[in-house]
């Protein structure tokens, strides 16, 4: 099984900083054949489902702001927030899904 | 506009079934890869089981559970026999990018919970 890890385990930023969270997998989740990384972020806030930013490890869903973005490749991935806004308190995770079972990180929690 | 609705969650002792349903609008399920995944009380995110051109369960689930879908209905299901209290939790149906069953769950429905308690 791939072992999703993440850090930190939590987070606190102030309003306008970054945030920087880091995504370790145990083996390389890129895929040579199309050269894309099988690597989402999923960002949940409380009492809510999770919501996909990004996946491909870099590209971001339609709608999400430009302040997130995503970086890496192979088993080293980052989940940047530019400037932080009050409504992007909530716990990112990210996921693999290049090989089964898919995995999750154990999730960061972003607060102010 | 997508939307996925859950049911058919609630409290079943050790041992017993339950099945729950999404009941999919806005696109057609099997034109996409439908996933479930569940997340315990406070707990992660945790991977149960996708179909779409392949079918694949998480190990903790092979054997017990069973995902399925009824195109005329635009519905997905998951039978869940042999329910074990460790597969308590929210459990979401989602939508995936495309037909690939290597898809990452790109829309969510609100989740129906799970409860197993003697």
């Amino acid at each position: 099984d791939i072992v999703m890890t993440q850090s930190p385990d939590s987070l606190a930023v102030s309003l306008g900083e970054r945030a920087t969270i880091s995504c370790k997998s145990s083996q390389s989740v890129l895929y040579n054949s199309n050269n894309k990384n099988y690597l989402a972020w999923f960002q949940q806030k409380p009492r809510q489902p999770p919501k996909l930013l990004i996946d491909w490890a870099s590209a971001r869903e339609n709608g999400v702001p430009d302040r997130f973005s995503g970086s890496g490749s192979a088993t080293d991935f980052t989940l940047t927030i530019s400037s932080l806004q009050a409504e992007d308190v909530a716990t990112y995770y990210c996921h693999q899904h290049y090989n089964v079972p898919f995995t999750f990180g154990p999730g960061t929690k972003v607060d102010i | 506009e997508v939307q996925l609705l859950e049911s058919g969650g609630g409290l079943v002792h050790p041992g017993g079934s339950l099945r729950l349903s999404c009941a999919a609008s806005g696109f057609t399920i099997n034109a996409y890869a439908m996933i479930w995944v569940r997340q315990a009380p406070g707990k992660g995110l945790e991977w149960v089981s996708t179909i779409g051109d392949s079918t694949f369960y998480a190990d903790s689930v092979k054997g017990r559970f069973t995902i399925s879908r009824d195109n005329s209905k635009n519905t997905l299901y998951l039978q869940m026999n042999s329910l074990r209290v460790e597969d308590a939790a929210m459990y979401y149906c989602a939508k995936g990018i495309f037909d690939s069953s290597y898809s990452a769950p790109a829309s969510w429905g609100q989740g129906t919970l799970v409860t197993v308690s003697s």
